[in-house]
């Protein structure tokens, strides 16, 4: 059975905190993804990541950074937080054989920032 | 930039009725259109999804419309059941290139279906 975890379900965390949030897959995928969740908005993405120690920034990356020193774990890192940054964090995994490819999600972090 | 739109935000359904969702999108180079299912406390899951090749795809009680000249594909769920209560995303990718599938995804539409 496929998995992605996040390490956190609900973080808290006060404003210029530096914040990580963790995400293994054990699907063997290349690709790794960071979004949020925000009623309204959908999900935007942040970073994904196609390879190890490669990163491409999405469409929201201010005010985030991420790291994948390993195929199965993707780091999203918030320098400085700030109460914008509250919100539900997705990570996502596909693999990058075919075409069309499905993405597995995590069940998300719920990022608060006071 | 919103390039996938969805509506409504917020539909209701009776039991057993048929409970719509409409995408469009602008970027011409998308060519793989999936739909994504949310429960409450999880991550969204692939429900189903289509190629610009064919112009519906069925999966049970589920079907996917595509109109490539409109820009525009939607979710059909027939028959609609309480559990089918969820947060339904489109979303859509371009040609795969090696960048890994990038989705855009629309802003999701609360569903709920009443006894």
């Amino acid at each position: 059975d496929v998995k992605v975890t996040q390490s956190s379900r609900y973080l808290v965390k006060r404003t210029g905190e530096k914040v990580f949030l963790e995400c293994v897959q054990d699907m063997d995928h290349e690709n790794m993804f960071w979004y949020r969740q925000d009623p309204g908005l959908g999900l935007r993405l942040i970073y994904f990541s196609y390879d190890v120690k490669m990163k491409e920034k999405g469409d929201i990356p201010e005010g985030y950074s991420v790291s994948r020193e390993k195929k199965e774990r993707f780091s999203l890192i918030l320098e400085s937080a700030s109460t914008n940054q509250t919100s539900m964090y997705l990570c996502a995994s596909s693999n990058s054989e075919g075409y069309g490819n499905e993405q597995y999600f995590g069940p998300g972090t719920r990022l608060t920032v006071t | 930039q919103q390039q996938v739109k969805q509506s409504p935000q917020s539909l209701i359904v009776q039991k057993g009725g048929i409970s719509i969702i409409n995408c469009a999108y602008e970027n011409t180079a998308f060519d793989y259109f999936p739909w994504y299912q949310q429960f409450p406390g999880k991550g969204p899951a692939l429900l189903i999804a289509i190629r610009p090749d064919v112009s519906e795809k069925k999966e049970g009680r589920f079907t996917i419309s595509f109109n490539k000249s409109a820009k525009q594909f939607s979710l059909h769920i027939m028959d609609s059941q309480p559990g089918d209560s969820a947060t339904y995303f489109c979303a859509a990718s371009p040609i795969l290139t090696g960048g890994g599938n990038k989705l855009t995804f629309g802003t999701g539409t609360q569903l709920k279906v009443e006894l």
